[in-house]
């Protein structure tokens, strides 16, 4: 069973930017598009975007003017930044997997979750 | 952009009984929806899709009906561990990405 696993900086100051990684065990990049949701403290899901193993990106487009998502492949991981941070970015942010190869956005697997607070 | 709206915000009902959680679209969206549980310090589980199929493992009490803007997640035989919040989604390919709704948190009587 593919197992998501998510590390970067927890806590950052207004204007920084937020980083985050995604390595994937047992299971390939490939055939996969690959996305970071994110959730702030007591809140709803928002969907942030994703990247598949070819490095093409689809973003929110409320966001798009601050994300880069890329994917290494010889690391079989990928990453999120997300550039001037505000408290606004404050989340608990999720990588996941869609459920089904080639198929519609919606996530079966799921990275534990990293809290990322922005404050000065 | 599609708008999803849930309802009631918070649902308590006592255990064995059903509970049945709505979430409906701002336009139609045929049958592209998918509902999440989430447990209290836990990522979302993925409970079904196409409006109606169960994921892999999740038990038949769990059941999803509708399509165009009005859906219904039904969850029969309630258990106390299925004391969560719910969240519908709906999903586009293109353009691509997802729009979630605000969740419908269950409780336990």
């Amino acid at each position: 069973q593919v197992q998501l696993q998510q590390w970067g900086a927890g806590l950052l100051k207004p204007s920084e930017t937020l980083s985050l990684t995604c390595v994937v065990y047992n299971g390939s990049l490939s055939d996969y598009y690959w996305s970071w949701i994110r959730q702030p403290p007591g809140k709803g899901l928002e969907w942030i975007g994703e990247v598949n193993h070819r490095g093409s990106t689809n973003y929110n487009r409320s966001l798009k003017s601050r994300l880069t998502m890329s994917v290494d492949t010889s690391k079989n991981q990928f990453s999120l930044k997300l550039s001037s941070v505000t408290a606004a970015d404050t989340a608990v942010y999720y990588c996941a997997r869609r459920y089904i190869r080639f198929g519609d956005p919606f996530w079966g697997y799921w990275g534990q979750g990293a809290l990322v607070t922005v404050s000065s | 952009e599609k708008v999803m709206t849930q309802s009631p915000a918070t649902l308590s009902v006592s255990p064995g009984e059903r509970a049945i959680l709505s979430c409906r679209a701002s336009q139609s969206i045929s049958n592209n929806l998918a509902w999440y549980q989430q447990k209290p310090g836990q990522a979302p589980r993925l409970l079904i899709y196409g409006a109606s199929t169960r994921a892999t493992g999740i038990p038949a009490r769990f059941s999803g009906s509708g399509s165009g803007t009005e859906f219904t997640l039904t969850i029969s035989g309630l258990q106390s561990e299925d004391l969560a919040v719910y969240y519908c989604q709906h999903y586009n390919n293109w353009p691509a990405g997802g729009t979630f709704g605000p969740g419908t948190k269950l409780e336990i009587k």
